[in-house]
């Protein structure tokens, strides 16, 4: 069964202070690997989608990077309004219409 | 473009009522989804559909229906409400041959 996992579940920064989130996953026939931000109350946001290990992709302090097993939101020198609920997904070629969710890092930065 | 909406952004039933969710979008997408999000669950996958007039079950489709009589838009129904799907519902959709999914901004529904 495909399975996405996130860590941490929170992670609480200083401004300025770089960070790592972590997102394994199991997943047969990787057609893609996605990153989401969410603000509350909000739908997600696209941000990312990787395709094949040693993949990376940028976007002002954000940068994402994919191995076969896991995949890396680097956030360097984050700002109060990076924070958010960021989410990662995959999609495998079983189920090909599905992508599976894990269950989100909380980040908070503090000023 | 507006991209995805859905209709209502919040609603409150009562047990048994039945109500309709709409999602429309206005990117020719011939994909959509329906999902819940539910607290340390994550975004689950209800049902979907590949193009107007076809639809299939996702990972937690009972107590829903859904249908896409025209390609921008995605209807979900639930016949009567149960506590159990109080929940926030996103619409999603994608191009055809394209992975990356877009989500509208949800729907809040408590079910008292």
């Amino acid at each position: 069964e495909d399975q996405v996992t996130q860590s941490p579940e929170a992670l609480r920064l200083q401004e300025g202070e770089s960070s790592s989130l972590n997102c394994s996953y199991t997943v047969s026939g990787l057609r893609g690997l996605f990153w989401y931000r969410q603000d509350p109350g909000k739908g997600p946001e696209f941000l990312f989608t990787l395709y094949s290990a040693g993949e990376e992709k940028e976007k002002e302090r954000l940068k994402a990077t994919l191995t076969k097993k896991e995949s890396f939101l680097h956030i360097t020198a984050p700002k109060p309004e990076d924070s958010a609920t960021y989410l990662c997904a995959a999609g495998g070629a079983q189920g090909a219409q599905k992508l599976v969710f894990g269950q989100g890092t909380r980040l908070t930065i503090n000023p | 473009n507006a991209g995805v909406t859905q209709t209502p952004k919040f609603r409150v039933l009562k047990t048994g009522q039945s109500m309709t969710l709409l999602c429309a979008q206005d990117m020719n997408h011939e994909y959509m989804y329906w999902y819940r999000q539910d607290p340390g669950m994550g975004l689950r996958l209800i049902h979907y559909s590949v193009g107007e007039g076809t639809t299939a079950k996702g990972e937690v489709p009972d107590g829903y229906n859904v249908s896409r009589l025209k390609k921008q838009n995605f209807l979900l129904g639930l016949e009567s409400a149960a506590p159990s799907q109080t929940s926030v519902y996103f619409c999603a959709s994608r191009l055809g041959g394209q992975e990356t999914q877009y989500f509208g901004p949800g729907t809040r529904l408590l079910v008292l």
